[in-house]
């Protein structure tokens, strides 16, 4: 059975370094076929894709939000890392963290979501 | 930076077909896939590589993709069908997931 679970902080303030986990279960982060992005919803609006991480550890980031962001994983603990430096009350949103199929080293779908995490910025 | 369009909102009445589109340039190149999420839940995978449905999702849901333009049809709409829908493609020129900003289905 697939699980993705995210963790961090509910409230951070303004300035601040958010860091979130995810740890997965059901599957291995070394599976050449899959990886694990980081994905953001601020209330009532879109999905915003933040970062991608591959399983031969190569990273993918929004181009926007790049210089803010770093993911890494530990695949012997599961785990999926992002950081993301400097925070705004803008970045006030749910983070999903969800597995993401791939075909050749090109990202396809995702297929596995967690639960996602209520991260508010505010002083 | 690559963009994909859809309308903000669709309407249907139970029992009707709904159909949701999502453009972007040449997106016919691309996989789509699409997503359905209801209030206070995570997104649900509903379509991939353009047609293609999960094992769990009913046979109601399919999608095509041509011409610039992907779709989702949902046939026989029902009550529980009203939800978010999100298209999402992988743009290989930036190597970043792009989503469109969803339609919001709302079932009469």
């Amino acid at each position: 059975q697939v699980t993705l679970k995210e963790s961090g902080p509910v409230l951070v303030k303004p300035t601040e370094t958010l860091t979130l986990t995810c740890l997965v279960s059901g599957f291995s982060l070394s599976n050449a076929r899959m990886g694990v992005s980081w994905i953001r919803q601020p209330p009532g609006k879109a999905l915003e894709w933040l970062a991608h991480i591959f399983s031969n550890d190569e990273k993918s980031y929004n181009t926007s939000l790049k210089s803010r962001l770093t993911i890494s994983k530990d695949t012997s603990k599961s785990q999926v890392v992002l950081t993301m430096t400097n925070v705004d009350p803008v970045d006030t949103a749910t983070y999903y963290c969800a597995r993401m199929f791939s075909n050749n080293y090109v990202p396809d779908f995702f297929d596995y979501w967690g639960q996602g995490t209520l991260v508010t910025v505010s002083s | 930076s690559y963009e994909l369009t859809q309308p903000p909102s669709v309407s249907v009445t139970p029992g009707q077909t709904a159909r949701i589109t999502c453009s972007g340039e040449r997106l016919e190149r691309k996989n789509v896939a699409w997503y359905q999420q209801k209030p206070g839940q995570s997104p649900v995978l509903v379509i991939y590589y353009d047609n293609k449905r999960p094992s769990k999702i009913p046979e109601q849901f399919s999608g095509s993709n041509s011409g610039g333009t992907a779709s989702l049809t949902i046939s026989w709409t029902q009550d529980m069908d009203e939800a978010e829908y999100f298209c999402q493609a992988w743009d290989t020129s930036t190597a970043s997931v792009i989503f469109g900003r969803g339609t919001k289905l709302t079932v009469l």
